[in-house]
């Protein structure tokens, strides 16, 4: 089992639509939990970092963070063309390592 | 300067050549990470270093790969003898400080490839 799992996608859904990415993770002692947005050819940069149980909204995106299910997903409201990239999990393990899942590929269609 | 500054951006090796590539931190972060990220899939942690002491290198996929930040700012990473899996972009990230909640901010990777 892989230490930060997701869905690779494609997800695919229409401009205005909400797109809901989900992420598990399998140390149940992980404390920060963060969304990467990653387009292609170019490096991740950071969209949302969650510490504690619940929702936090940051304009367009949700973060939600369930640490008894080991659950963690980002909702993008008002899904644009713009917002078509490869979005990646990353759970801080304890330590100094931070694991990255796969990521999920989404697609928005104008 | 304003970002994480990454050199070269790509470079192209024979395999058993030796490599290096240069990470240049936002200044005053004290935390750098090395991560390999393969096509498709998310970074892998290779290393981590906080100011000049290397901290945790057991990403590191084999005693070819060798890191280095003496003086606590600009970061090395050597490839010994690369080999074609050694193809991959190597990304660098820094963070102001080490610990959990820290974000990390990436520069813009080296693309390696082996022939």
């Amino acid at each position: 089992q892989k230490e930060v799992e997701q869905n690779s996608g494609p997800l695919s859904v229409p401009e205005g639509a909400i797109a809901s990415l989900n992420c598990t993770y399998s140390d149940r002692g992980s404390q920060s939990f963060f969304w990467y947005r990653q387009y292609s050819g170019k490096s991740p940069e950071l969209i949302m970092f969650i510490y504690s149980n619940g929702d936090k909204e940051d304009g367009r995106f949700t973060a939600q963070l369930n640490k008894a299910s080991q659950y963690v997903s980002l909702l993008i409201r008002d899904s644009q063309p713009s917002d078509s990239a490869t979005y990646l999990c990353a759970v801080h393990t304890g330590g100094f390592k931070t694991i990255f899942g796969a990521g999920t590929r989404l697609f928005v269609k104008a | 300067g304003a970002g994480v500054s990454q050199s070269p951006r790509y470079k192209v090796a024979k395999r058993g050549q030796d490599v290096a590539l240069r990470c240049d931190p936002i200044s005053g972060h004290v935390s750098l990470f090395w991560y390999q990220q393969a096509l498709g899939q998310g970074p892998e942690f290779l290393t981590y270093f906080q100011n000049e002491a290397q901290l945790d290198k057991s990403g590191l996929p084999s005693d070819r790969f060798f890191a280095e930040r003496p003086e606590g700012s600009v970061s090395t990473l050597k490839i010994q003898r690369t080999q074609q899996e050694d193809s991959a972009v190597y990304l660098c990230a820094s963070s102001f400080l080490g610990g959990e909640r820290n974000i990390q901010y990436f520069g813009a990777g080296t693309r390696l490839s082996v022939l």
